[in-house]
């Protein structure tokens, strides 16, 4: 069975620091791998996605991730906070075939000013 | 175009009641997924439809049930609600034929049940 690890559920940072992510995979193929945001209230929006071309993916919002298969990971990263940032961030994989998605359990970022 | 649109967004059931929530994909987007989102547990998956066949079934019990008609519209039924119903539930459409097609998801169903 698929499975997304998302390390640390609530993630605080300083305003303009280093916002980093991490997200693990546990597919043996690489699979098609997604960063999402959920502000409160409000339904998931797509950050960024890898679907096998350049490995850096950059995103909205000044976000990218890198999908490193020797390490099964997708880390997500954003070189300086804004307060703005402040939400849930899910990682979540597809596998190359079918149309269902695995999703992390998510990491609440708080930006501290 | 208009993004996924999901019907009422917030309700209030008592336990033992059944409530049906509507999901209205995107334009020309045929799958449609739902799934349910509360704090402890993330996200779960619950069922996927494409042109009005549920393909995927996530591992809920049967009480949890849906369809989709041929306008590609769904809908979810859960009867017998129990408190732990109470949850988030959202629905994400996408257009099959793009492989590396993500999901988009409407801002949610919000159920609370008393």
């Amino acid at each position: 069975a698929q499975s997304v690890t998302q390390l640390g559920s609530h993630v605080s940072v300083s305003e303009g620091a280093l916002v980093l992510l991490r997200c693990n995979y546990s597919s043996s193929v690489p699979p098609y791998l997604f960063w999402y945001v959920q502000y409160p209230n409000q339904g998931l929006q797509l950050l960024l996605k890898y679907t096998s071309a350049a490995t850096l993916v950059k995103g909205i919002n000044g976000f990218e991730a890198e999908f490193k298969k020797s390490e099964t990971s997708f880390h997500l990263t954003k070189p300086s906070a804004h307060m703005s940032d402040a939400a849930e961030y899910f990682c979540a994989v597809r596998l190359l075939t079918g149309n269902q998605f695995y999703f992390g359990t998510g990491t609440s970022l708080t930006v501290i000013p | 175009k208009a993004g996924v649109t999901q019907t009422p967004r917030y309700l209030i059931k008592t336990r033992g009641q059944q409530v049906t929530l509507s999901c209205s994909p995107i334009s020309g987007h045929r799958s449609v997924s739902w799934y349910q989102q509360t704090p402890g547990q993330g996200l779960q998956f619950l069922f996927e439809y494409f042109s009005e066949t549920q393909r995927n079934k996530g591992n809920f019990p049967g009480r949890f049930s849906g369809r989709q008609f041929s306008n590609s519209r769904s809908e979810m039924n859960v009867s017998t609600l129990e408190l732990g119903d109470s949850a988030l539930y959202l629905c994400a459409s996408s257009p099959l034929g793009q492989n590396t097609g993500e999901l988009f998801f409407g801002e949610g169903s919000r159920l609370t049940v008393l």
